[in-house]
């Protein structure tokens, strides 16, 4: 099945400064790349998402990145805020529903002054 | 106002009890979605629901069952609780509507210890 690698389980960034946070994938057939977010003990709320169909999709300070040859795809936070601190996961699935979806182990995103 | 509320927020329970996490959601959504949190693993599917009356196994459904008796209520059932059974809880309901990716509305959580 789908494995989805998170690279980095953590990430430290100066307040302003840019975040980068890597996934890859290993089945060539996902198509629907979302992100989820997770801050200090709160639930998992939906941020953002690619399909295979475009390589890049911004939303204000957020941009993903899909690299379909290299099965990798990166979400971008500009501008970092720190509200941006949180965990952050990445997920793949071939279908249009959560059940296909594969989950990354999750980044934490730690925002410093 | 929270669209998908789970109870209890935190349980303790002994090898071999029953344990019942309940959830909870407005959105009118159809799909339903019992995930567990554990380090090392991330977000892993147990059980999910089309709709009222169904109920599917995801991908770690051994040890755990699920019951739909309505659209807004998916509940999930340990039988006979066990410690690798220790972990957080989380439920979601999904806007999937076939034409479009699902996005997923999660609950707050249910953070289980089994002794």
């Amino acid at each position: 099945g789908e494995k989805v690698e998170q690279h980095q389980s953590t990430l430290s960034v100066r307040e302003g400064d840019s975040a980068v946070i890597n996934c890859t994938y290993t089945d060539t057939a996902s198509s629907y790349f979302p992100w989820y977010k997770q801050e200090a003990g709160k639930s998992l709320h939906f941020v953002i998402d690619i399909r295979s169909n475009v390589d890049r999709k911004q939303s204000q300070r957020l941009t993903v990145l899909l690299d379909k040859k290299a099965k990798r795809f990166s979400l971008h936070i500009t501008a970092t805020q720190p509200e941006d601190s949180a965990i952050y996961f990445c997920a793949a699935s071939m279908s249009n529903y959560a059940q296909g979806l594969t989950f990354g182990l999750g980044t934490r995103v730690s925002v410093f002054p | 106002e929270a669209a998908v509320t789970q109870s209890p927020r935190n349980k303790v329970a002994v090898t071999g009890g029953k344990v019942t996490l309940s959830c909870n959601q407005t959105n009118n959504h159809n799909n339903m979605y019992w995930y567990r949190q554990d380090t090392g693993h991330g977000l892993r599917l147990i059980h999910y629901s089309y709709g009222a009356g169904s109920t599917e196994k995801g991908d770690i459904p051994d040890g755990y069952k699920a019951s739909r008796p309505s659209q807004e209520n998916f509940s999930l059932i340990l039988e006979l609780a066990t410690p690798s059974q220790t972990s957080v809880y989380f439920c979601a309901s999904g806007d999937g509507r076939g034409g479009s990716a699902e996005t997923l509305y999660f609950g707050s959580g249910t953070r289980l210890t089994v002794l």
